[in-house]
């Protein structure tokens, strides 16, 4: 199995704040043959379904905010909020789908 | 509008049953792979299963293989999930989800969940 490890589990912030948090797997997600990484982010507020943001590693779902960018390739991807808006505050997860599924443990984000 | 609902969640006893239905709506069902995702309380997310677009193809994690079946009816749009042998670790909220067009793997329509509690 592909493990997907996050950091930070949890961080505070303020609105207007960059945020970065990262995402690094246990082998590689690019597959060479299509320049791919096989690699989400997914969105869940409390109480919450989670909610696709990107695939890729790097394609906004249709509707998100351009304030959440995707980045990275191979074994080390980063979500980048630009601006953090008070309706970010969620926990974010990646997931692989090179195999079958894994996710990450989850990066919360907390009102500082 | 994309719209999932999940139904059949409950209080089950260590070793008895339980079949969860996810009734799709607002897409073509049949054209779409289907997965089961589950969330233990206050932790993470896990994939439990997934089937193909005929349900000639279904897989699993080791953690639930030979106890889960995933089973599809394309002509009621509905998917579901038979767990059988059920312990306290099987104790969560599933969530069926729709396969992101052109993306295997990729979840971009979730249900609300169905709340399963493995308990004597």
């Amino acid at each position: 199995d592909i493990v997907m490890t996050q950091t930070p589990s949890s961080q505070a912030v303020s609105a207007g704040e960059k945020v970065t948090m990262s995402c690094k797997s246990s082998q590689s997600l690019l597959y060479n043959e299509n320049k791919k990484n096989y690699l989400a982010w997914y969105q869940q507020k409390p109480g919450q379904s989670p909610k696709l943001l990107i695939y890729w590693a790097s394609t906004r779902e249709s509707g998100v905010p351009d304030r959440f960018i995707g980045s990275g390739s191979g074994t080390d991807f980063t979500l980048t909020i630009s601006s953090v808006q008070a309706e970010d505050l969620a926990v974010y997860y990646c997931q692989q789908y090179y195999n079958f599924p894994t996710f990450g443990g989850g990066t919360k984000l907390e009102l500082k | 509008e994309v719209q999932l609902v999940e139904t059949g969640g409950g209080l089950v006893q260590p070793g008895r049953s339980l079949k969860l239905s996810c009734v799709a709506s607002g897409f073509t069902f049949s054209s779409y792979w289907m997965y089961w995702i589950r969330q233990a309380p206050g932790k993470g997310l896990e994939w439990v299963s997934s089937i193909n677009t005929d349900g000639g193809s279904t897989y699993y994690p080791d953690s639930v293989k030979g106890r889960f079946t995933i089973s599809r009816d394309n002509a009621e749009n509905t998917v579901y999930l038979q767990m059988n042998s059920l312990r306290s670790e099987d104790t969560a909220t599933y969530y069926c989800a729709k396969m992101h067009y052109g993306s295997y793997g990729v979840m971009d329509a979730w249900g609300q969940g169905a709340s399963v509690t493995v308990s004597s």
